[in-house]
């Protein structure tokens, strides 16, 4: 078991560029999770998928920002015209089911906007 | 609304003492708490969970807590610290039958030789 796979686990990019972010749960997990985490706002929630299905991205900034889950083995996290403020380490997570059930962190991808 | 929290953004310890990291939850009906660690430049790990029952949860490398209904909090303890405990806890809390986990600011714990 290899765990929560996240790449690339640094990536720089300009302003206005975009970034895709990937992550690779662990097989048999019907729940992802995606959180943000900087030093100013702590560990922040941006979406959830179940069975691949979007359940919640009431954590997403509207713009700029999207996720995608298109089969059972992988996630990515988009986000369009990167802006500094984006700069952040992005945790991907999953789990076998909901809140209950203990979440397993990938390391984490630290995105720096230049 | 659901939320956690550290009053301690950082505790400092010395090898070989005991160590509380506090943690207070504010939430309506059941909660399921949890405690995560995060060493540098890696994800989080789970130290242990709170389900209703016995109020003392035992986790990994030594480490308990106890929750507190009346207090509204959840403690976690370890009775001799390691430098190896050098890291950023979290504290988190869900709900029953819930899916978000909303987790708290977090407490550096430095370990001092």
């Amino acid at each position: 078991n290899a765990g929560v796979i996240q790449t690339p686990r640094h990536k720089v990019t300009g302003k206005g560029q975009e970034a895709t972010l990937w992550c690779e749960p662990i097989s048999g997990h019907s729940a992802v999770f995606w959180y943000r985490q900087t030093i100013v706002q702590g560990l922040e929630f941006l979406t959830y998928f179940r069975n691949q299905a979007p359940i919640d991205d009431s954590g997403m900034p509207k713009e700029r920002f999207s996720a995608q889950m298109p089969n059972q083995s992988h996630s990515t996290l988009k986000i369009q015209s990167t802006q500094p403020q984006d700069s952040a380490v992005y945790l991907c997570a999953s789990s076998l089911g909901g809140g209950a059930y203990e979440q397993y962190f990938g390391p984490g991808t630290r995105l720096t906007v230049l | 609304a659901q939320s956690v929290t550290q009053p301690d953004a950082r505790v400092t310890v010395s090898e070989g003492a005991s160590l509380q990291l506090r943690c207070k939850y504010s939430y309506f009906g059941t909660p399921y708490l949890f405690w995560y660690v995060q060493y540098p430049r890696q994800g989080l790990q789970l130290l242990l969970k709170y389900y209703p029952g016995d109020p003392v949860v035992q986790g990994v490398n030594g480490f308990e807590a106890e929750f507190s209904k009346s207090n509204s909090s959840f403690h976690l303890r370890k009775a001799s610290v390691h430098w190896s405990d050098w890291a950023v806890y979290f504290c988190a809390v869900t709900r029953t039958g819930g899916y978000k986990v909303v987790f708290g600011s977090g407490t550096r714990l430095l370990v001092s030789p």
